[in-house]
């Protein structure tokens, strides 16, 4: 079985802290997806990465960075914590689809993050 | 992007068969098609993909019409164990590319009634 997981289910910081959210993966996957959640708002992708120091934008990358240094761990970074980045944060991984636009995600259970 | 719309919830009752469609108007020719099912407090699980026409598997069908603009995740004789929030997915995250086509829609909450 793929397993997909996330370095802590519940996280409290202060505003303005820099937080690291960590996401491990066990099947060799090179597609890697950090997803925020919100009620009424589905998930939403902050960033990807398709190999080792690769990473492309997602749609709400402001305020995120990430780092990938091994094909295993994919890492989110929030450079200073605000109170609209409490939300439940997923991280997903997928096998590459090179010529063929198919997607099947693998997802760990989640950080819920609270920002005070 | 291909924006995605689904219903925002649906009751059934236990036994019934459950259909729910999203919309995916502007889907683009080499986008697939992917449901996922999500329990609370856990992450999004894969149920279900296709391209077009029909798909089935030991859990699900999925049935795509000729423009696929729409698609509908077919779940036979819904169970207690069946009351989750069905999320559709279309198109992709390409390497290199510079840019992506990944949409999620808002997930329809259904609800099993016994």
């Amino acid at each position: 079985d793929v397993k997909v997981t996330q370095s802590s289910r519940y996280l409290v910081k202060r505003t303005g802290e820099k937080v690291f959210l960590e996401c491990v993966q066990d099947m060799d996957h090179e597609n890697m997806f950090w997803y925020r959640q919100d009620p009424g708002l589905g998930l939403r992708l902050i960033y990807f990465s398709y190999d080792v120091k690769m990473k492309e934008k997602g749609d709400i990358p402001e305020g995120y960075s990430v780092s990938r240094e091994k094909k295993e761990r994919f890492s989110l970074i929030l450079e200073s914590a605000s109170t609209n980045q409490t939300s439940m944060y997923l991280c997903a991984s997928s096998l590459p689809t090179p010529g063929l636009k198919s997607y099947e995600q693998y997802f760990g259970p989640g950080t819920r993050l609270t920002v005070t | 992007l291909a924006k995605t719309t689904q219903p925002i919830s649906m009751d059934s009752y236990e036994g019934q068969e459950v259909n729910i469609t999203c919309s995916h108007n502007n889907i683009a020719t080499n986008d697939y098609i992917t449901w996922y099912q999500q329990f609370p407090s856990q992450g999004p699980r894969f149920i279900i993909q296709g391209y077009k026409t029909k798909v089935t598997n030991e859990v699900a069908s999925l049935f795509i019409p000729a423009d696929r603009k729409s698609s509908t995740l077919s779940l036979p004789r819904v169970s207690l164990s069946d009351t989750a929030v069905y999320y559709c997915l279309v198109g992709f995250a390409e390497r290199g590319a510079g840019s992506y086509q990944l949409t999620f829609g808002k997930g329809t909450k259904l609800s099993v009634i016994p």
